[in-house]
């Protein structure tokens, strides 16, 4: 029971402009999401996150959008830089379970070319 | 040291055999976590520890994967007769609590490969 969902497997992007991911949840007792990324041959590296009592949170080039009713969330990256060749996992996680207990999604390959 | 460290990084073997699989935490981490990443997919917990005990297990996939953590730092995963279907990678992370509001710490992950 997949309750994370990226449903973009992959995204190119031209360096310079806007990366949107987007993430899709069913359990509506998630209340806390992290965005990782992810190099080849690398563990993920924690990114971003957002409490369910926000809908924004901003993070220098990085801004991840809550929207709760839709149980939607996305990462926008401004402006894409080579170095944001990754995978970008979302992650879920509810105060019903203990803490550190995410369920990831399957991840977005993101490209940025020159 | 400064990061996650997992040991080996990759590992072989073949099908019915027993595979331990090392994690060395943050020094002065608290919270240990597995997960494991199959082909495609992304991180599935296994386990936590809060110190030495397992908080939460449910993750495990069956009796033939267990975990310790004794001094509750090191901890090792262990698979019981490999199967094909355990072929994936095995992420470990860290916490200083068990509040990872700012994330955990990955390690890079053993690959493991049943044949």
């Amino acid at each position: 029971d997949q309750q994370v969902k990226q449903n973009s497997p992959s995204l190119s992007v031209q360096e310079g402009r806007i990366s949107i991911l987007n993430c899709d949840y069913t359990n509506s007792m998630f209340d806390y999401f992290l965005w990782y990324k992810k190099y080849p041959a690398e563990g993920p590296t924690f990114l971003i996150s957002i409490s369910s009592i926000k809908d924004k949170n901003e993070d220098g080039r990085f801004t991840v959008f809550l929207n709760k009713s839709a149980k939607h969330l996305s990462l926008h990256i401004v402006p894409s830089q080579p170095g944001d060749s990754a995978v970008y996992f979302c992650a879920a996680s509810g105060a019903a379970d203990s803490w550190g207990k995410f369920q990831f999604g399957a991840g977005t390959q993101v490209v940025v070319t020159p | 040291g400064a990061g996650v460290s997992q040991t080996p990084s990759n590992k072989v073997t073949e099908k019915g055999k027993y595979v331990e699989l090392r994690c060395d935490p943050i020094s002065g981490h608290t919270a240990l976590y597995w997960y494991r990443q199959s082909l495609g997919q992304g991180p599935e917990f296994l386990i936590y520890f809060q110190g030495t005990g397992a908080a939460d297990d449910s993750g495990l996939p069956n009796d033939r994967f267990f975990a310790v953590r004794p001094e509750g730092s090191v901890s090792t995963l262990k698979i019981q007769r490999t199967e094909r279907g355990d072929s994936a990678v095995y992420l470990c992370a860290s916490s200083l609590t068990r509040d990872t509001r700012d994330g955990y710490t990955f390690g890079s992950g053993t690959r493991l490969t049943v044949v």
